[in-house]
């Protein structure tokens, strides 16, 4: 177990609804990725904050939004539900502050299902 | 620019007999390098990574990878599978830490 812990485990919702995804860090982890992985593929980078400040994202629209807070959660926000949102959704935190080396720790996943 | 390529898709060996699963990368700089292993249902669990220091890498479970700068390689290797062994592996390039790149996966099947 990574320590690592996310919620809801499944969602099902439809076009153009908005969805919030919530992650639980490990204590002390100042860094949170998230991640979405398309059935069949490898995750795909959405965005990554460090000490609640956004510092790198992926090509995602800016419909895909998040927050960090100070008590290790953070929350991935998606806008105007697409069919293809359908996806396993990840975050992973890090201690932060190691650069590219900075070992990730990644929690079992949302299975995000839009009809 | 980044990128990582997994060489196989699906990997099938017997018990008991060597796993190999290839990976090629490419980066303008140096990267750190790691595998990750999906089971079923399960969140992903490193395996192993580089980060500049010795090029072969010993991991979790018996698993190990050499970096090969000359090849653009990163491969991973164990000696002998085991039926536990089956899952979803991931080769990763990272650089500047929130350039994090995913190879699409090899799935490993291991045969009784």
């Amino acid at each position: 177990e990574t320590g690592v812990t996310q919620s809801p485990t499944h969602l099902i919702k439809t076009r153009g609804q908005q969805v919030t995804l919530r992650c639980s860090s490990q204590s002390g982890h100042n860094t949170v990725s998230w991640y979405q992985q398309a059935l069949g593929q490898g995750p795909q980078f959405i965005f990554q904050y460090y000490r609640e400040e956004e510092n790198g994202r992926g090509n995602f629209p800016p419909r895909f939004s998040g927050l960090q807070f100070p008590n290790y959660s953070s929350e991935l926000n998606v806008n105007a539900l697409e069919l293809d949102d359908s996806a396993l959704y990840l975050c992973a935190s890090s201690l932060g502050g190691q650069g590219n080396s900075d070992t990730q720790y990644f929690g079992p996943g949302t299975r995000l299902t839009v009809l | 620019a980044q990128s990582v390529t997994q060489l196989d898709s699906h990997v099938s060996v017997s018990e008991g007999t060597p796993v190999l699963l290839r990976c090629n990368y490419s980066s303008s700089y140096s990267p750190s390098l790691f595998w990750y292993v999906q089971h079923p249902n399960k969140g992903l669990q490193l395996l192993l990574k580089y980060t500049s220091a010795a090029t072969l890498v010993k991991g979790i479970n018996g698993f190990e990878a050499e970096f090969k700068k000359s090849e653009t390689s990163f491969h991973l290797t164990k000696p002998s599978a085991h039926m536990s062994d089956a899952a979803e592996y991931f080769c990763v390039v990272s650089v500047g830490g929130f350039k994090t790149i995913f190879g699409a996966g090899t799935r490993l099947f291991v045969k009784a």
